[in-house]
């Protein structure tokens, strides 16, 4: 079946840091892909998706791009901030099967230090 | 309502009792999903509504459990008999269907078992 496989945590940075969370997925059809975020005493929030090859998703200064050769969708931003501690998940929709139901990895905890 | 509401934001149970957790949509929205979070994983499928039928329940874990949308917009998720392994935290989401562009979640019930 499908699955997502990110990199483990925690991860701690300093302010200011470069920021890579790695995510590969495994899907049997030409999935959707998504980077939840959940901050501390919030719930799940929608960070970015990508719905095909070579797109790029983009918001409050990450990146993530859908790289099929790879299956891979990494995220990344060029200089966190303390408020971006959180925990990220890598998450895929694969709707040629029939269902919008959500895989997820389980979850990168980010820590980032004045 | 402006988000995704659930209620309660936490239940203490004894084992072997019966809960119900309820989950309120974005108004509008059709598609409605339960997941479950256990400590330190990422969100876990249990099942999705489309309206009022159960278009995929492929992830409820066993006949213990029941989720119902008798007017496509409220639901509620059922677990008989609980068991300690039942502690988590249950999500719900909503979305417009079919666009597979991601959700909105709530900020679930913690279920504790004991």
């Amino acid at each position: 079946g499908d699955s997502v496989t990110q990199m483990e945590g925690p991860v701690t940075l300093s302010e200011e840091a470069f920021l890579t969370i790695n995510c590969t997925y495994t899907a049997t059809g030409y999935p959707s892909l998504f980077w939840y975020v959940q901050y501390p005493g919030e719930g799940l929030q929608l960070l970015l998706k990508a719905t095909k090859a070579d797109d790029k998703g983009s918001n409050k200064g990450f990146e993530a791009t859908y790289r099929k050769e790879t299956t891979s969708f990494h995220l990344e931003k060029g200089s966190v901030q303390v408020s971006d501690s959180a925990v990220y998940f890598c998450a895929l929709s694969d709707l040629g099967g029939g269902s919008e139901k959500l895989v997820f990895g389980k979850g990168t905890k980010l820590t980032v230090n004045p | 309502g402006a988000g995704v509401s659930q209620t309660p934001s936490n239940k203490v149970t004894e084992k072997g009792k019966y809960v119900e957790l309820r989950c309120d949509p974005i108004s509008g929205h059709t598609a409605l999903y339960w997941y479950r979070q256990s400590l330190g994983q990422g969100p876990e499928f249990l099942i999705y509504f489309q309206g009022t039928g159960a278009a995929d329940d492929s992830g409820l874990p066993n006949d213990r459990f029941f989720a119902v949308r008798p007017e496509g917009s409220v639901s509620t998720l059922k677990i008989q008999r609980t068991e300690r392994g039942d502690s988590a935290v249950y999500l719900c989401a909503s979305s417009l269907s079919g666009t597979g562009m991601g959700y909105t979640f709530g900020s679930g019930t913690r279920l504790t078992v004991v």
